[in-house]
């Protein structure tokens, strides 16, 4: 089984709809992130957490919230979704904050 | 300015063949160096760290010149499995710690 999780793996839905996205691992990580990745640009950082109480926005954070409900389990929302978020989204997880396992991605069209 | 900038490529090359590309970086207040190898449409994995000394591991070479601000990476005796995009990744003290990733430079390699 994989260590880091993401569902769905695929979503295509309207502008203004909420999206949920959800990651989660087994490799008992504290650090847990959240990037976008689009082509040409690179992969860009939403939001990290190190621990289930520590929340920190990233890059390019507007438009996007997360939720940390467990060491396990990191959500990303999209409050209402627009066209210019479609993307690859990654969770990635971290022991120590340098080597970053992803987890499979999450292509999301947002029309 | 991004911060970690990269040739997208794509390279092509020969079975066998060696090649390099670089990749540069704005921030002197750098920490640590990687090169992240991400598979068309897969999630990105860590491939090697970069040492200021320079490092091998088996076919790749990583480079570090810190008054140029670049990273390379050579890869030697080409194989058809080494297709892929790499990502240079860097990790400055200025950011938190966070990890910066370069668009990435495509490799293809033929038979």
């Amino acid at each position: 089984d994989a260590d880091v999780t993401q569902t769905p793996r695929n979503r295509i839905t309207k502008t203004g709809k909420r999206i949920m996205l959800e990651c989660s691992q087994t490799k008992g990580h504290d650090r847990m992130y959240w990037y976008r990745q689009d082509p040409g640009l690179g992969l860009r950082l939403i939001y990290y957490s190190f621990d289930v109480k520590d929340i920190n926005k990233g890059e390019i954070s507007d438009g996007y919230s997360v939720s940390r409900q467990a060491q396990a389990k990191f959500s990303l929302s999209l409050e209402s979704a627009i066209p210019n978020q479609t993307a690859l989204y990654f969770c990635a997880t971290s022991e120590t904050g340098v080597e970053q396992y992803f987890g499979p991605g999450t292509r999301l069209t947002v029309t | 300015r991004k911060e970690v900038e990269q040739d997208p490529g794509p390279f092509n090359v020969p079975e066998g063949a060696t090649v390099a590309f670089n990749c540069t970086y704005s921030n002197s207040a750098s920490q640590s160096f990687f090169w992240y190898r991400q598979d068309c449409r897969k999630e990105p994995k860590l491939l090697m760290s970069v040492y200021s000394s320079g490092n091998e591991d088996g076919r790749f070479t990583a480079q570090l010149n810190r008054a140029s601000q670049y990273i390379s990476l050579l890869i030697r005796d080409s194989k058809l499995s080494d297709s892929a995009t790499y990502l240079c990744v860097a990790r400055f003290r200025s950011n938190d710690y966070k990890l910066s990733f370069g668009a990435g430079t495509t490799v293809t390699v033929r038979a």
